[in-house]
């Protein structure tokens, strides 16, 4: 079966770098995740998307923006990288009329 | 505020030694509770989801509960296989259903 897709699944940056992750999410599902998960600690929302509108928002820094396109793929821009975004990122899909939402093997940022 | 809470924080087992995992929540109406496992590097793998008291769902060897205010993941002995961190999360029916995670139990099963 069709699992989340998310690429890159690692990225090195510099500090004050720009970064796009992508996600592409299960087929049919209309709503999108975003977690950041730092280095022994547990997955943390930055931000949601229904039907190509955002619907809730995290602990998303400014420095960071993200959209859900037409074809329900969604991409986390990062800019100004600082060192402590160094982190896996991953991205959830699911039914909105679904409780379960399945995860991506996510993208490990390491900024240098 | 919605909130999870997961202990321990980490459990070395012997092979074939059972124990259980605990799941402690407040959350202001319960949609769903889930458990995932986490290897190392990897995104989370969905395992199970309850939804009201009294509910309890199996797989091999991992069996999980559900209470009003907490869950327990039973795992019946355990082989060096099932390694990994184990992930709790709540989804809430107010709001825009995202999931909010404990920061989970590593688990370690020694041969």
């Amino acid at each position: 079966a069709a699992g989340v897709i998310q690429s890159p699944r690692h990225l090195i940056k510099e500090k004050r770098e720009t970064a796009t992750l992508k996600c592409y999410p299960i087929p049919r599902h209309d709503t999108v995740y975003w977690y950041q998960q730092g280095p022994g600690q547990d997955p943390q929302f930055l931000i949601s998307f229904y039907e190509k509108m955002q619907s809730d928002k995290g602990s998303i820094p400014d420095r960071f923006s993200a959209q859900q396109f037409s074809d329900y793929h969604s991409e986390l821009n990062m800019s100004s990288l600082e060192l402590g975004d160094s982190a896996l990122y991953f991205c959830a899909s699911s039914l909105r009329t679904a409780v379960q939402a399945f995860f991506g093997q996510g993208t490990r940022l390491t900024v240098v | 505020e919605d909130q999870v809470t997961q202990s321990p924080e980490a459990l070395r087992l012997q092979e074939g030694e059972s124990s259980s995992l605990n799941c402690s929540y407040t959350v202001s109406g319960l949609r769903g509770l889930f458990w995932y496992r986490q290897d190392p590097g990897k995104g989370p793998e969905f395992l199970f989801t309850l939804y009201s008291a009294g509910e309890e769902k199996e797989k091999e060897r991992l069996k999980a509960t559900l209470t009003k205010k907490e869950s327990f993941l039973h795992i019946t002995a355990p082989k060096p296989e099932d390694s990994a961190t184990y992930l709790c999360a709540v989804q809430a029916t107010s709001g825009t259903y995202k999931y909010i995670f404990g920061t989970g139990t590593r688990l370690k099963v020694l041969a």
